[in-house]
């Protein structure tokens, strides 16, 4: 079965760049059409994504935090990688990620989350 | 402010039915862009509800429907449960922002 995990560190300060790592089973990011992207939700707030990468490489990035983000992948570890670069307090989220056919574009497989907090 | 609108709350009875609606315009749900709906219980992470519009995933009760309609979209939940209670999101994509895009949750109370 497919599963997602999220993994990173829990606080970070401001002006630090994070770096948040999706190590995922049950799927192969080789397999044509399979995307894994990245959503975060804030302590009481909506679902926000952020970036998606698919199987040919292809990068999507929110355009609000197109300048900050940066995707990647390793598939022969199964992982994905999301950085932020110049973290603020108003980042502070739970991250997620989460599997994604291009087919549809909706995200079928969630990891359980990962809450980072910004703080000094 | 999200690109796609969502009532903030709902609320129903056990057994009622209630229905949350997804606003959108015309560079994503009226762009013929599928909406998705995802249910999200207290604590835990979000969990895919409809897919396509009006699909459910296997495991997820006909007590949940989807439909869609020119710029907008719904989900309507019959039977009210206690375990319904939750936050519900749409999602679709948008051609002028290239990107994915959620609407801000809806909070449904089962009374």
């Amino acid at each position: 079965q497919i599963t997602l995990k999220e993994s990173g560190p829990t606080l970070v300060k401001p002006k630090q760049t994070l770096t948040l790592t999706c190590t995922f089973s049950g799927f192969s990011l080789t397999t044509g059409g399979v995307g894994v992207g990245w959503i975060r939700q804030p302590p009481g707030k909506a679902l926000e994504w952020l970036a998606l990468i698919y199987w040919d490489d292809d990068e999507w990035y929110s355009p609000s935090l197109k300048s900050r983000l940066t995707i990647t992948k390793d598939t022969s570890k199964n992982q994905v990688v999301l950085t932020v670069t110049n973290m603020d307090p108003v980042d502070t989220a739970t991250y997620y990620c989460a599997h994604e056919l291009s087919t549809g574009i909706y995200f079928d497989y969630w990891g359980q989350g990962t809450l980072v907090t910004v703080s000094s | 402010q999200s690109v796609l609108t969502q009532p903030p709350s709902v609320s129903g009875a056990p057994g009622q039915r209630v229905t949350i609606s997804c606003t959108g315009s015309f560079s994503n749900i009226g762009a013929n862009y599928d909406v998705h709906w995802y249910q999200q219980l207290p604590g835990t992470a979000p969990k895919l509800l409809i897919y396509g519009n009006i699909n459910r995933p296997s495991g997820v009760p006909d007590r949940f429907s989807g439909s869609k309609s020119g710029t907008s979209a719904s989900l309507a939940i019959t039977g009210l449960q206690a375990e319904d209670e939750a936050d519900y999101y749409c999602q679709s994509y948008d051609s002028s922002l290239s990107g994915v895009v959620f609407g801000g949750g809806t909070k449904l109370t089962v009374l």
